[in-house]
């Protein structure tokens, strides 16, 4: 069974331009998450999908970043326009299930590198 | 306050000794805990989950929850050079997990 796959591994852009991230969970999986670890901090939660729905969006940064999930497989991540502080690792993470434990059994991708210059 | 907090380390054991992580939350509604290990460049991947107060062991892994404490350990009994990684502590909240800044083991031969 493939893992959470994400595309591209690294990404360098310069400052104003625009980067899409892409993350395929595994299939079957409707919860989808997006995390972003910037160099020696937390990896931090961005947003969470059940689906093609926005179930928790509190953790994006601003209305730079836009996620989708048409049709509830696969997601994508526009930073439109990038700033230096974006640069980080996002992370992308599905779970087939969500009870009211909420297990967290997260199925992690390798995470997307940005540099932004 | 963080809502997850690690001491990050480097925390290094020798191989053969138990390796002891600790973690403090500040939610006291979190319901589920985890242990994740992430080596250098590769993704977190989960080791240990735990739910109930007490010790849960899985192998040389045993987490141990204090929810009254709000303090989350894990304990890795004979610790091996494979086990040296950076270890991230999380924790339920709604329907999100929460990570810590985890904290980098070393094991020396």
């Amino acid at each position: 069974e493939a893992g959470v796959t994400q595309f591209p591994s690294h990404s360098v852009i310069e400052k104003g331009q625009t980067v899409t991230l892409r993350c395929d969970p595994i299939s079957g999986h409707d919860n989808l998450y997006w995390y972003r670890r910037v160099m020696g901090k937390e990896i931090k939660f961005l947003l969470h999908f059940v689906k093609e729905s926005k179930q928790d969006e509190s953790g994006m940064p601003n209305n730079r970043f836009l996620a989708e999930r048409t049709g509830g497989t696969y997601s994508t991540l526009k930073v439109q326009p990038a700033e230096l502080e974006d640069s980080g690792v996002y992370f992308c993470a599905s779970s087939p299930y969500l009870d009211r434990r909420n297990t967290g059994e997260l199925f992690f991708g390798e995470g997307s590198r940005l540099t932004v210059l | 306050q963080k809502e997850v907090e690690q001491n990050s380390g480097p925390l290094s054991v020798p191989e053969g000794a138990i390796a002891s992580l600790n973690c403090t939350y500040s939610d006291r509604v979190s319901q589920s805990f985890f242990w994740y290990r992430q080596y250098s460049g590769k993704s977190p991947e989960l080791i240990m989950s735990i739910y109930s107060n007490g010790d849960k062991e899985d192998g040389r892994f045993t987490a141990q929850l204090n929810k009254a404490s709000q303090y989350v350990s894990l304990l890795i009994r004979d610790s091996q050079p494979s086990d040296s990684a950076t270890y991230l502590c999380a924790v339920s909240r709604a329907s999100k997990i929460i990570f810590g800044s985890g904290t980098r083991l070393s094991i020396r031969p």
